[in-house]
């Protein structure tokens, strides 16, 4: 495979479950992000890895929990989920943190119920 | 605070020209990035920007006017395929991306 694939593609859940959502990048990037996507709303930033050192947190709720244990892969676990929650979460990677492209997987379209 | 800026929604017609603005109010400059998001599908990118002035890749051209906080996609010879939302970005001092909320382009026979 190449490229940034996120599994899994949808996900229904309970506001008492626990599940995790898997980000895995075929680009040799340094970096990777986790953004959560609500309808008509800007893409907004959540986790910033960098050679799996967290850089950026972005005043995300501790519900959200994320894992970088290598520069290809990146997981966000989740547990005790609010429905304001429910959105498309998207991951990305790119070759640093300078100002370059990101790289986006298809994304998870999350239904918190 | 930073603010990105973009029309809602656009039409045109399959063939013509359009032109999608962004305007922005971030803390610091490191470039301006336009992306394409098809319906369910993952964004890509499109164009980027440091410079003042016009950057042409096919039937795509990015602006920036960095004195003005201002930049503009132009797309021409419209086909029906580039039906898309189209996201412009800001990366600032941090080199962190602050995105507008997208503009959901839609053409018409």
């Amino acid at each position: 495979e190449t490229g940034v694939t996120q599994t899994p593609r949808h996900l229904v859940m309970g506001m008492t479950n626990k599940k995790s959502l898997k980000c895995e990048q075929h680009l040799g990037h340094n970096a990777m992000y986790w953004y959560k996507q609500s309808a008509k709303k800007p893409l907004e930033l959540m986790f910033v890895y960098s050679l799996e050192e967290r850089v950026e947190n972005n005043s995300v709720p501790s519900r959200f929990s994320p894992e970088c244990p290598n520069s290809s892969h990146l997981f966000l676990h989740l547990h005790t989920l609010q429905p304001e929650d429910s959105a498309l979460y998207l991951c990305a990677s790119s070759p640093g943190l300078e100002a370059s492209e990101q790289y986006f997987g298809p994304g998870t379209r999350l239904t918190v119920t | 605070g930073q603010n990105i800026d973009q029309p809602t929604e656009m039409t045109a017609t399959e063939g013509a020209i359009v032109q999608i603005n962004c305007t922005y109010q971030t803390s610091g400059f490191n470039g301006l990035f336009w992306y394409q998001q098809h319906a369910g599908e993952a964004p890509t990118f499109l164009s980027y920007n440091v410079l003042d002035g016009l950057e042409e890749k096919g039937r795509f051209s990015s602006f920036l006017s960095r004195s003005k906080g201002y930049s503009y996609l132009l797309l021409k010879e419209l086909q029906m395929k580039d039906s898309a939302s189209y996201l412009c970005a800001v990366m600032d001092s941090n080199y962190q991306l602050i995105w507008g909320a997208g503009t959901k382009l839609i053409i018409k026979p």
